[in-house]
Parts: C-alpha cells; structure tokens; sequence
C-alpha cells in the first residue's frame, strides 16, 4: 500500500490549525493507520494509532480521524515544541509502509 | 517505558557486510515481534524485515531479501540484522521498533544506528 502525504511542508505560526493528510492507495480495512512525530536527532513518536486513538502521554490537541482511504491528523493550536516532520503509516496490510512525510515549519 | 539501543552502524564499502544489534529494556522483549526500519535520507521511512516473538517466523522487503537476515536472542534482550552484499542505497538510519502486542502498531524507543555505504 502507497501512502501518499500531503502538502510537503505546511508553513503556520503558534496558535495556529494543522491539518495534515494520508491517502493510501488502497482501502486500509481496520483502521490501522498511526501518525508519528519526528524531530531531528530523536526516534520518532508515536502519536496516534488506529487512525483516531491518542498514544500514551499524547496531549489533547493531537487528534486523528479518517477510514478507508483518508485519514487526517489535526493539531488544533500549535505549539512551539509540535513544529517537525509527522509520518502515516499503515500497519493493518504487510508490509508496513510509511508516507513521505510532512514538514510543519513555522511561518 | 520501552527502551532501544541501537548499534554496529558504520561506514562500509559497496559489497561488504555489517551486523546490527539492538539491546531492548523496559518491555518483555521475548514477547514481543521485533521489526527493522530505516530511515533513509530523501526517501523516508521504510520498512526493512520483522521476526516474530519466538523466531519461527521472518518476513523481509524485496529490497533485502537474501542479503539481510534477522535473528533475536530472547536470553539476552537482542535483536540483530545480520547485513550482506551491501549497496549504496542500503545507506541509512536503522532502527529498532517493537510491535505493541495487542494493537499492533509500532513503538520506537532508540535513536537509531548510521550505515553508510560508500566507496
């Protein structure tokens, strides 16, 4: 399964929405889709799993949301610490695969 | 809180050979199914072998498969890719990841290990 990001890198000032989205190439059947977060010289950070669950520890403002093809993770009021790269994945169809990516840069 | 040391990284010229290890605290490693994935610069993440929690059972991606090999030792907290015939685009950040048992995504817990493939 090709999961496709987008956009590339989103540019938004602290307070800010985040809107960032995963199509995959074909129907993910359970939900299984995670979002983590990835900052330069740290593994990244599971956030959410099953597309809408919240991992351990993950503040409020980090939701997931989405089924079959589209899935959507929603910052709601950025903050300084959430500006790095956040990863889809897919873990409900082998092998697992990951998307490109997205940059949340501070504008 | 789960806890991964990657290492055996370095720099190695096209056609040589590496083993990686990852040495696992905090969970019960012997439980769980393990995976490599690596992170390879302009290109993401992507996923490289998993085995299962007793070794019965491995699965790698076609980009590997038959040069690498996966193996754990559960009486010591192990995880190791064993690296063959290496090629340029091999070159990467490897990391360890533990697959949560009952949920199944996965968890990373280290910073990961540098193979550099190069002439």
């Amino acid at each position: 399964i090709v999961l496709t990001q987008s956009p590339g890198t989103l540019s938004l000032s602290p307070g800010e929405r985040a809107t960032l989205s995963c199509r995959t190439s074909q129907g993910v059947p359970n939900n299984y889709v995670a979002w983590y977060e990835q900052k330069p010289g740290q593994a990244p950070r599971l956030l959410i799993y099953g597309a809408s669950k919240r991992a351990t520890g993950i503040p409020d403002r980090f939701s997931g949301s989405g089924s079959g093809t589209d899935f959507t993770l929603t910052i709601s009021r950025l903050e300084p610490a959430d500006f790095a790269v956040y990863y889809c994945q897919q873990y409900d169809i082998p092998p697992w695969t990951f998307g490109q990516g997205t940059k949340v840069e501070i504008k | 809180e789960i806890h991964l040391v990657e290492s055996g990284g370095l720099v190695v010229q096209p056609g040589g050979s590496l083993r990686l290890s990852c040495a696992a605290t905090g969970f019960a490693f012997g439980d769980n199914t393990m995976h490599w994935i690596r992170h390879v610069p302009g290109k993401g993440l992507e996923w490289i072998s998993l085995i299962s929690w007793d070794g019965g059972s491995t699965h790698y991606a076609d980009s590997v498969r038959g040069r690498f090999t996966i193996s754990r030792d559960n009486s010591k907290n192990i995880l190791y890719l064993q690296m063959h015939s290496l090629r340029n685009e091999d070159t990467g950040l490897y990391y360890c990841v533990k697959e949560e048992s009952l949920e199944g995504f996965g968890e990373f817990g280290g910073l990961g290990t540098l193979v550099t493939v190069s002439s």
